[in-house]
């Protein structure tokens, strides 16, 4: 089976842009989670979806939304984009919803705020 | 609220030595503890997951251990190896996964 692959690989983008980042998880996953990963913060959950659906949420405010479509695949989009949103942007797929079982992760794009 | 702590936070050995790297959390509520590995500007691949009834879990080289009721984890490796050099992260199971922050190994030869 193919990984999880994440679109684009790299971004720059300027302070007040808006940018959508895309994430296709492993065929047959129905739960994908997003990540940031900043060298300040580490990793830290932004959200997860399963069947459509946002199952949970992170502590990161509106700026940031997803939504999951009918075929899993996963869209997050960052509004109003901030220096500090500038990180590595990691999801993540599995079968179930929640945490319960392994995590395949993609291998992230990496944003750039100017 | 649920902290992660890695010790240490960088570790530089010769290959061949066996290695633990220590995981410890503030809070005993969780569903599973799981390891994983970061290679430089990549994404995360997972190594090992222990359930919370579980004491520990083993893969080739690799021995994870859990003790839930005192808040810790730990990861052997076995004769290590260049190749295990990278970023290791553990993270815990409440309500979404937590991360800790990472023990970054150098195997030289």
């Amino acid at each position: 089976k193919a990984g999880v692959t994440q679109t684009p690989r790299y971004l720059i983008k300027t302070r007040g842009q808006q940018v959508t980042l895309s994430c296709s998880p492993i065929s047959g996953h129905r739960s994908v989670s997003w990540y940031q990963q900043t060298p300040g913060q580490g990793l830290q959950f932004l959200f997860e979806y399963f069947s459509e659906t946002q199952r949970n949420k992170g502590n990161f405010p509106g700026r940031f939304s997803g939504r999951q479509f009918s075929n899993s695949r996963s869209e997050m989009n960052v509004s109003t984009l901030e220096l500090g949103d500038s990180a590595l942007y990691l999801c993540a797929s599995s079968f179930y919803e929640g945490f319960q079982e392994t995590q395949y992760f993609g291998p992230g794009t990496r944003l750039l705020v100017l | 609220k649920q902290e992660v702590t890695q010790i240490p936070a960088a570790l530089s050995v010769p290959e061949g030595e066996n290695l633990v790297l220590n995981c410890s959390f503030t809070d005993s509520a969780i569903y599973n503890l799981q390891w994983f590995r970061q290679d430089p500007g990549k994404g995360l691949t997972s190594l090992l997951l222990i359930q919370s009834s579980q004491r520990e879990q083993t893969s080739g080289r690799l021995n994870a251990s859990l003790d839930k009721s005192s808040g810790r984890s730990t990861l052997y490796i076995a004769a290590s190896q260049p190749g295990d050099s990278a970023t290791y992260l553990c993270a815990v199971y409440p309500d979404k996964l937590i991360f800790g922050t990472g023990t970054r190994l150098q195997v030289f030869p």
